[in-house]
Formats: structure tokens, C-alpha cells, sequence
């Protein structure tokens, strides 16, 4: 059975602060990783990674994969309090839409 | 990327009875998904609504609990049937892009069973 695993499951920080945030997935036929941010109900399209080494960037946020670690990670920079979140790592495999879902990093930041 | 909408976007219904949540999208997408999110949970595949044919299920959910209709590229429906208290949830609908398989959400449906 597919398994995502994210970590922590909740981290506070101050506004400023550059966090980074964990995804290991054990995924058959593995061909993608995605992040989602969550605020409220629905989960907002992030990054998706194929291709290990090779990092995606938007803004203050970026993600890389390493195929070989199993892993990914979401780093964010200088963080703002509109940063709070739960943020979720799925994971994809070849030959199906399927996304198997971590249980996600809730992220505080105060001011 | 596409703009899906979900109707409604939060309901409180009494046990037993069903509630049938839309899903629509502003342009036609060759998949689209249903998905539900408990209460502290991460989000679990329901089914994946096919057009013009019956929705493929994953392990633990089946038809007469959640029957999905997809008549045509740009619509579907999830319907929750006689409801219990753990049905509680956030349900949310799922399409790929046309480009690299990125898989964007709905506003999503609160849904509340009493």
C-alpha cells in the first residue's frame, strides 16, 4: 500500500523565519510529488515534481526531490502570517491518476 | 488552470437522509475525482467519476454509499447517501490539467450529519 509520510505535523514560527518541511513517500511505479497548500477547505496546486535534483520555485516558496532518499522538501522563505497553513505532500504513481495524500504540516507564523 | 466550482458549499443534514453535491468545471477535463477529507485527516480518494460510465471506486467506498454521475466533460455529481454522523467531512472534487497531470481542487463541501 502507498504511503506518504510528512513531518513535523505542526510548526510555529515568527514572521521572518525560512522553514523547511518534510515529505517521504513510498509510492508504486512512482512518477510525480505534489505540494497543496490548504487554508480553509480547499487544497491550492503548489509545485509538482517529477525529475530529481531539480528545483521548482515560486516566489519565497521552493521544492526539490530526491528519487533516491524517497523524499521531498518544502522550503519557505521569510515567512509571512499569510503563510499559515496546513501544507500537503501527495504522492503519484505511473499508470494512475490516483494521489496518495500525507497527513499534512500545519504551519503557524505569528507576527 | 481550471476554475471548478462546488455546490453546496456547506450543508447540516439530519442522519439518514442523502445530500447530492455538484461539481462543475469551466472547461472539459478528461478526469475528474472525488475526494473526502475527515476531520483532522489528510484527503482519501473516493472514486474517480468516469463519463459516460460507471465511477471507478477505491477500497472501502462503494456505489449505493456514494453513487457519482458524470454525464458529460464538465459536471459531476457525488451524492451521500443515508448519512451518519461520520460521514462528516469535507468532500472534494479533483480534475487534471490538460498539461503534466498537475490535479487542481474545488472550493470543496463542508458537510455536517446531525
Amino acid at each position: 500500500e502507498d504511503k506518504v509520510v510528512q513531518s513535523p505535523l505542526s510548526l510555529v514560527v515568527h514572521e521572518g523565519d525560512t522553514v523547511t518541511l518534510n515529505c517521504s513517500y513510498e509510492v508504486t511505479n512512482f512518477r510525480s510529488l505534489l505540494w497543496y497548500k490548504q487554508e480553509k477547505k480547499a487544497p491550492t496546486f503548489l509545485f509538482m515534481l517529477t525529475s530529481s535534483g531539480i528545483e521548482k520555485k515560486s516566489g519565497r516558496l521552493s521544492s526539490i526531490l530526491d528519487k533516491k532518499e524517497l523524499s521531498s522538501i518544502l522550503n519557505i522563505t521569510a515567512t509571512q502570517t499569510g503563510d499559515s497553513a496546513i501544507y500537503l505532500c501527495a504522492g503519484g504513481g505511473a499508470g494512475s491518476y490516483q494521489l496518495t495524500f500525507g497527513k499534512g504540516t500545519k504551519l503557524s507564523v505569528i507576527p | 488552470s481550471a476554475v471548478i466550482s462546488q455546490k453546496p458549499s456547506r450543508d447540516i443534514c439530519q442522519r439518514g437522509t442523502s445530500l447530492t453535491i455538484q461539481c462543475q468545471v469551466d472547461s472539459q477535463v478528461t478526469m475528474m475525482f472525488w475526494y473526502r477529507q475527515q476531520p483532522g485527516q489528510s484527503l482519501t480518494l473516493i472514486a474517480t467519476a468516469n463519463q459516460g460510465s460507471e465511477a471507478t471506486y477505491e477500497s472501502g467506498f462503494v456505489i449505493d454509499k456514494f453513487p457519482i454521475s458524470r454525464p458529460n466533460l464538465t459536471f459531476s455529481t457525488l451524492t451521500v447517501s443515508n448519512m451518519s454522523p461520520e460521514d462528516s467531512s469535507i468532500y472534494l472534487c479533483s480534475v487534471l490539467s490538460g498539461r503534466a497531470s498537475e490535479q487542481f481542487f474545488g472550493p470543496g463541501t463542508r458537510l455536517t450529519v446531525l
